[in-house]
């Protein structure tokens, strides 16, 4: 059962124009969202993120949507360049059972930024 | 500072064979973690530790086990390797435990084929 859900799978975008990827959450117990950028060999590296008492953050050309009530966020790539070219995952952070952390991750969206 | 670093790169084993994925961090990060990642599923945390001794389930610990004697190392033990097992895992650390602004800092990752 996928806690954090994700889509599209996968993206096709043209130079210039808009990304958007959309997750939505079950677990009411998620306090924080983080966006992770992945390219291909790579370990993922935090790109972008928001807590849950904020509607909206943007970091240049990323921008994270927040809807609490419907338990759902998504993030917004303006500008879209073939540098732009990974994959994305959306994530949750919940509280460990013996403190610390928990990270959730979507199943992640490979972008494909075209010229 | 060399970061997340983790060895090997790229391991073979037949099954029911064991071994240990290593993973060191030199930033002083009391929060370390590992991951595995396959195909269409993202990233599922393993296990982590909120500090030297101290250790916790993820949400798919079966058949890894893990110890923190050092602030620095947190390997990762595969007791008797199935071909389930077959993935690429990540180890991350970062620097706070809590649930937010707890930026991860993911290692190259070990591909590892059970045969």
């Amino acid at each position: 059962q996928q806690q954090v859900k994700q889509s599209p799978q996968s993206l096709i975008v043209q130079k210039g124009g808009i990304s958007i990827i959309n997750c939505a959450y079950e677990n009411t117990a998620f306090d924080y969202f983080p966006w992770y950028q992945q390219f291909p060999g790579k370990g993922p590296a935090l790109l972008i993120a928001i807590r849950p008492d904020v509607s909206e953050k943007k970091e240049g050309r990323f921008t994270i949507s927040f809807n609490k009530s419907a338990k759902q966020f998504s993030l917004h790539i303006m500008d879209s360049q073939p540098g732009d070219s990974a994959t994305y995952f959306c994530a949750a952070c919940s509280e460990g059972t013996g403190g610390g952390n928990k990270l959730t991750f979507g199943t992640g969206t490979q972008l494909k930024v075209e010229l | 500072n060399a970061g997340v670093t983790q060895t090997p790169k790229f391991q073979v084993l037949k099954t029911g064979q064991s071994m240990t994925l290593q993973c060191a961090q030199d930033m002083n990060h009391e929060y370390m973690s590992w991951y595995r990642q396959d195909p269409g599923m993202g990233l599922r945390l393993i296990h982590y530790s909120v500090g030297a001794g101290i250790t916790d389930q993820g949400e798919v610990p079966n058949g890894y086990n893990v110890s923190r004697s050092t602030t620095e190392d947190f390997p990762l033990r595969l007791l008797s390797a199935a071909p389930s097992q077959t993935s690429v895992y990540f180890c991350a650390s970062s620097y706070s435990t809590g649930i937010s602004d707890n930026e991860q800092f993911f290692g190259p990752g070990t591909r590892l084929t059970v045969l």
